[in-house]
């Protein structure tokens, strides 16, 4: 079946360090994921993505690696910020019947202290 | 820039009322979503919708749930006879592309079923 989740549930940090956040999915055909940031009381924000094709993607302070041979997915957060604070969800886009829908893993709260 | 926009923010209603939820896509977006996070939990999928039809539902979505595209902007979500389990928040969603692509969140409403 599909199953998406997160090692660590909370991830406490230093400002200014960097920042792991780990998911493992199980769907071995998946070939898109995405990860999303969630702050208290609003909506998943797309942070970054990446297809199967692709080991390494990187954006602005985040980047994403993905191992398909043990599939895992990690999000990393260069020199973070008190605003990195949140809850990070990744997420296996599926796409069947034309159509597509995101299947979130269970989230990692990221507190970053001062 | 532009968002998908839900309201209300909050609703509160009796167990076995019936409850709209309501949503304003981005404009230009062709493909909408419902999700839904019971808190503390992950967000799941409840349905997509296509061309005024629905193209994939969970489990989740019974025949309590319904969805509609009234008009050129709203996208609504109806439940029918509502349950105290169905509490939690509900997200809409859009998007510009049918295959794997970014999907844009609205901010939630928080549906609490006394």
């Amino acid at each position: 079946g599909e199953s998406v989740g997160l090692h660590l549930p909370t991830l406490s940090v230093q400002e200014g360090d960097n920042s792991i956040i780990n998911c493992a999915y199980s769907n071995s055909a998946s070939d898109y994921f995405i990860w999303y940031k969630q702050e208290s009381g609003k909506g998943p924000q797309f942070i970054i993505d990446i297809r199967s094709n692709m080991d390494k993607r990187q954006g602005q302070r985040v980047t994403v690696l993905l191992n398909k041979t043990v599939k895992h997915l990690s999000l990393q957060i260069a020199a973070t910020q008190p605003g990195d604070s949140a809850v990070y969800f990744c997420a296996e886009n599926t796409f069947s019947g034309g159509y597509n829908k995101l299947i979130f893993g269970a989230g990692t709260r990221l507190a970053v202290h001062p | 820039e532009p968002e998908v926009t839900q309201t209300p923010s909050h609703q509160v209603t009796q167990m076995g009322q019936e409850v709209i939820l309501r949503c304003v896509p981005i404009s230009n977006h062709l493909y909408f979503y419902w999700y839904r996070q019971i808190l503390g939990q992950k967000v799941e999928f409840l349905v997509s919708f296509y061309n005024n039809e629905i193209s994939e539902k969970s489990e989740i979505f019974d025949d309590q749930f319904s969805v509609e595209r009234p008009d050129g902007s709203n996208f609504t979500l109806k439940i029918r006879s509502t349950k105290l389990e169905d509490s939690a928040m509900y997200f809409c969603a859009s998007s510009g592309l049918a295959e794997a692509g970014e999907q844009y969140f609205g901010p939630g409403t928080r549906l609490t079923v006394t």
